[in-house]
């Protein structure tokens, strides 16, 4: 079975600091990650993923997270946060083929303070 | 744009009542997979369909029940609506032949009421 944590639901940053969202998952299998975000009364937008490969992964609106296989995380980091950032971040696993049977963390809401 | 649209938006309905909600996906996306967040919480899946047959299923009663159509359209319908019911319905669709990556595109949903 696959779960996922995110440490933290809510997270407060003034604009221009470094975003840092925290994501641990568990799966028996190699997993396939990702990030998604949840602006209001909205679906949800994939930021990025990782599959294979680079374990260094750069998504859109300046966002990146890294696959830490031995630390069996994927935490999201923007280096300077905009007031646009704020919105709910969701991470994802799933078994590493082509289902859709994604698993999802609570989600970590993210203010953006002026 | 996902190219994935969802109707109605909004919707309220009494106990015990059923509810069809509507899905349309991108061109070649021949798998959709249907997700409800309650709030405050993160999506759970519900089920998936490939190619109008369901091949996989989340911790979900069988009056969660599904249908995908050729024309890369599906429907969800929940009978013996419950309180509990209440919620975001998400719709998300893919191309299973890995083109995208095993990326699954999300609609903007349905927001269910069950008063």
């Amino acid at each position: 079975a696959q779960s996922v944590t995110q440490l933290g639901s809510h997270v407060s940053v003034s604009e221009g600091a470094l975003v840092l969202l925290r994501c641990n998952y568990s799966s028996s299998v190699p997993p396939y990650l990702f990030w998604y975000v949840q602006y209001p009364n909205q679906g949800l937008q994939l930021l990025l993923k990782y599959t294979t490969g680079a374990t260094l992964v750069k998504g859109i609106n300046g966002f990146e997270a890294e696959f830490k296989k031995s630390e069996t995380s994927f935490h999201l980091t923007k280096p300077s946060a905009h007031m646009s950032d704020a919105a709910e971040y969701f991470c994802a696993v799933t078994p590493g083929n082509y289902g859709q049977n994604f698993v999802f963390g609570p989600g970590t809401r993210l203010s953006v303070l002026p | 744009e996902t190219g994935v649209t969802q109707s109605p938006t909004h919707l309220i309905k009494t106990r015990g009542q059923q509810v069809t909600l509507r899905c349309s996906s991108q061109s070649g996306h021949n798998t959709v997979s249907w997700y409800q967040q309650a709030l405050g919480q993160g999506p759970q899946f519900i089920f998936q369909y490939y190619r109008e047959e369901e091949n996989g299923r989340g911790n979900f009663p069988p009056r969660f029940s599904g249908l995908q159509f050729p024309n890369y359209s599906s429907e969800l319908n929940v009978n013996a609506l419950e309180l509990d019911d209440s919620a975001l319905y998400l719709c998300a669709s893919s191309a299973k032949d890995g083109s995208s990556g095993n990326t699954i595109y999300f609609g903007e949903g349905s927001w269910l009421t069950v008063v």
